[in-house]
């Protein structure tokens, strides 16, 4: 069955760093999202992305972040200079068409310190 | 999207039946069912999807009232790596929606 990979599945950095975070989805998807869940919280929304653009972001996605599909097969999100408040789960999914049923990677654990 | 309400949290024995019952009173004509999984530091996944009646596969089934304001996930015959969060959300699935997620209801499985 086909699935979202991300990597790494862990990363430590310092503050002010820069980070990747990489997903490939499912080979046929055309939608593309990243969320993220701060540890005992909910998951929520950071950006949606079609036909090479943005959708949709939510107020968590400043300019201190961005995403990009380099090529057909990956789909990544940048932090360029992570703070502490960035340390959680992010987790990347992707669908079909745009529709409820998005199908989740395992999640990259990033810890800044 | 529906705004939608579900129990924090359940705790159950293996074997056992589990419904987790959630209540979506403004849910739209439009509006389809989905429940989400999330065990303990993975992705949310993918269980069922209705819209009305009952739907089965071979993880759960959804059972949905005449109404719409409700619907039941069943589980049946759970095991202790049913363990996980449970999420219920209602959406039209028209637009690339993103997924907002409550904080789902919490199943803990006793052995």
């Amino acid at each position: 069955e086909p699935e979202v990979t991300q990597t790494p599945s862990h990363q430590v950095t310092q503050m002010g760093q820069e980070v990747i975070l990489r997903c490939v989805p499912i080979s046929n998807h055309l939608y593309f999202y990243w969320y993220r869940q701060i540890l005992g919280q909910k998951v929520e929304f950071l950006v949606s992305f079609y036909n090479n653009e943005i959708s949709e972001k939510s107020e968590i996605f400043d300019d201190q972040f961005s995403v990009e599909r380099p090529d057909g097969s990956n789909f990544t999100l940048k932090i360029r200079s992570t703070k502490l408040e960035d340390s959680a789960m992010y987790f990347c999914a992707s669908s079909a068409r745009g529709q409820e049923t998005q199908y989740f990677g395992p999640g990259t654990r990033l810890l800044v310190l | 999207l529906a705004k939608t309400t579900q129990p924090v949290s359940m705790d159950s024995y293996e074997g056992q039946e589990v419904n987790i019952t959630c209540s979506h009173n403004n849910i739209a004509t439009n509006d389809y069912i989905t429940w989400y999984q999330q065990f303990p530091s993975q992705g949310p996944r993918f269980i069922i999807q209705g819209y009305k009646t009952k739907v089965t596969n071979e993880v759960a089934s959804l059972f949905i009232p005449a109404d719409r304001k409700s619907s039941t996930l069943s589980l049946p015959r759970v095991s202790l790596s049913d363990t996980a969060v449970y999420y219920c959300l209602v959406g039209d699935g028209t637009r690339d929606d993103k997924i907002i997620f409550g904080k789902g209801t919490r199943l803990h499985i006793l052995p």
